[in-house]
C-alpha cells in the first residue's frame, strides 16, 4: 500500500531553517509528481510546491518562492523541502502528497503530516 | 486568500442530502479537473472525488461530484454522523502554474 512518512519538523526561531523529508513506499516513485501542502492552525489547505518525476521541473507558491526548495532522490524514494528564512506565518502542519503522472493532477495519497512551528 | 471559493459551512440531519459548491474561474476550474478532499481534524486529507466525478476505490457512492463551466459541486447523500468534517475542492490553476484549494466547507451533522 502507498505510504508517505514525513520527518524533520519542530520548533524554529524566525529567520531560521528547517529541512523536511518524506519517505515513500508502496508505489513506483519516479512515475509520479510529488507535492508539499500545508495547513496553518485553524486555516485551510495551502499548496506549497510540486516537483516533476525527474526532478527537473518545480514550482512554488508565491508565499514561499525564494525561501523554500523542493528536491527528490528517486534512488532513495525520498522527497525533501528545504525551508530557509522561516517566518511565523509558515507555522503549519506540512503534508507530502503523491500527485499524478502530470503536474495538473491533484494529490491522491497524503502523509500524516508534520508540525512546523516558527516562534521566538 | 484562495482564488477558489466555497461556503464556510453546510449542515443536515442524518439521511439528508448536502451539496457543497466550489466556484472558480476560467484559469482554474473552467479549464482543469476538480478534486474533492475530506479533512478530519488530526488526520491526513482523504481524496473523495478525482477528475470531477470519479470515486477512488473504497469511497462510498454516497459521495458524488460534478462540474459545470467554472463551478463544481460535491453532494453527500444519506448523510451520516461520520461525514462531519471539512471538505476542500482543489484544481490546477493555469495562471499560477500551481494547484489551488478552495476555502473549505465545514459540514455539520445535526
Amino acid at each position: 500500500q502507498v505510504q508517505l512518512v514525513e520527518s524533520g519538523g519542530g520548533l524554529v526561531k524566525p529567520g531560521g531553517s528547517l529541512r523536511l523529508s518524506c519517505a515513500a513506499s508502496g508505489f513506483i516513485f519516479n512515475d509520479y509528481y510529488l507535492t508539499w501542502i500545508r495547513q496553518p492552525p485553524g486555516k485551510g489547505l495551502e499548496w506549497v510546491s510540486f516537483i516533476s518525476r525527474t526532478g527537473s521541473h518545480m514550482n512554488y507558491a508565491d508565499s514561499v518562492k525564494g525561501r523554500f526548495t523542493i528536491s527528490r532522490d528517486n534512488a532513495k524514494n525520498s522527497l525533501d523541502l528545504q525551508m530557509n528564512n522561516l517566518r511565523p506565518d509558515d507555522t503549519a502542519v506540512y503534508y507530502c502528497a503523491r500527485g499524478g503522472p502530470s503536474n495538473w493532477e491533484g494529490p491522491d495519497f497524503w502523509g500524516q503530516g508534520i508540525l512546523v512551528t516558527v516562534s521566538s | 486568500q484562495s482564488v477558489v471559493t466555497q461556503p464556510p459551512s453546510a449542515s443536515g440531519t442524518p439521511g439528508q442530502r448536502v451539496t457543497i459548491s466550489c466556484s472558480g474561474s476560467s484559469s482554474n476550474i473552467g479549464n482543469n479537473y476538480v478534486y474533492w478532499y475530506q479533512k478530519v481534524p488530526g488526520t491526513a486529507p482523504k481524496l473523495l472525488i478525482a477528475k470531477n466525478d470519479q470515486r477512488p476505490s473504497g469511497v462510498p457512492d454516497r459521495f458524488s461530484g460534478s462540474k459545470s463551466a467554472t463551478s463544481a459541486s460535491l453532494a453527500i447523500s444519506g448523510l451520516r454522523s461520520e461525514d462531519e468534517a471539512d471538505y476542500y475542492c482543489g484544481t490546477w490553476d493555469d495562471r499560477l502554474s500551481g494547484f489551488v484549494f478552495g476555502t473549505g466547507t465545514q459540514v455539520n451533522v445535526l
